[in-house]
């Protein structure tokens, strides 16, 4: 089993939709990033936290440290921000992260 | 601008070759890291550094090599003991402290026939 689960793998959602995407693990951490990947392979940091909840114009992230998850939310998503969203947990232990496998989100106009 | 290179962005090589993949930054970042990204998995720490002129092996080191002769450049050397070259090769940088948001460059698609 990974440490660091994602789900859905693979979402598609009509332009205007609340979008959810899950993240579990199962080590102690310090830190969760969630990160963005566009078609052409860059990666862009959306959200490094640690407790409570962050928001960044349509996206908000959420983390529960007792129960070992966190939210990525998308309010009134758009075809643009279709992409792959991936959660990394920070170890405490090792200051190392460990990566999900990323969630395929697609927009539809 | 401040940011993270890499080169090339496409890189093809014949099996039994070593191939070298670039990595600059100019954010004033001590730490950098290189991924490997396979499809259907999470990316994979290879190499990474924290100073000048010294490194430490990730979780897949075999068959890679780097140096860190620069603060700005953190090069990786795919050599031919890597059984499984053809992947996304990704290079990141950092402050120091794994609490700092890690900074990712645009990838370099590697393949060997």
């Amino acid at each position: 089993k990974n440490e660091v689960e994602q789900s859905p793998q693979n979402l598609t959602a009509q332009e205007g939709e609340f979008i959810t995407i899950n993240c579990s693990y199962s080590v102690g951490i310090s830190a969760l990033h969630w990160l963005q990947q566009h078609p052409g392979g860059g990666i862009v940091s959306l959200f490094m936290l640690s407790s409570g909840k962050k928001k960044h114009g349509r996206l908000i992230a959420t983390i529960n440290i007792q129960e070992k998850h966190s939210s990525l939310h998308i309010t009134a998503s758009h075809p643009r921000d279709s992409a792959v969203y991936i959660c990394a947990a920070l170890r405490g232990d090792t200051d190392k992260l460990i990566f999900g496998t990323g969630t395929r989100l697609q927009v539809f106009p | 601008d401040g940011g993270i290179t890499q080169s090339p962005k496409y890189l093809f090589r014949k099996e039994g070759q070593n191939v070298t993949l670039s990595c600059e930054q100019n954010l004033n970042h001590d730490a950098m890291y290189w991924y490997r990204q396979d499809p259907g998995q999470g990316l994979r720490l290879i190499y990474y550094s924290q100073i000048v002129n010294d490194f430490q092996k990730g979780d897949i080191a075999e068959g890679y090599s780097v140096s860190r002769e620069k603060k700005e450049s953190f090069p990786l050397t795919v050599t031919s003991a890597q059984k499984n070259p053809t992947a996304f090769y990704l290079c990141a940088s950092s402050h120091l402290g794994g609490t700092y948001e890690q900074y990712f460059g645009p990838g370099t698609r590697l393949t060997v026939t």
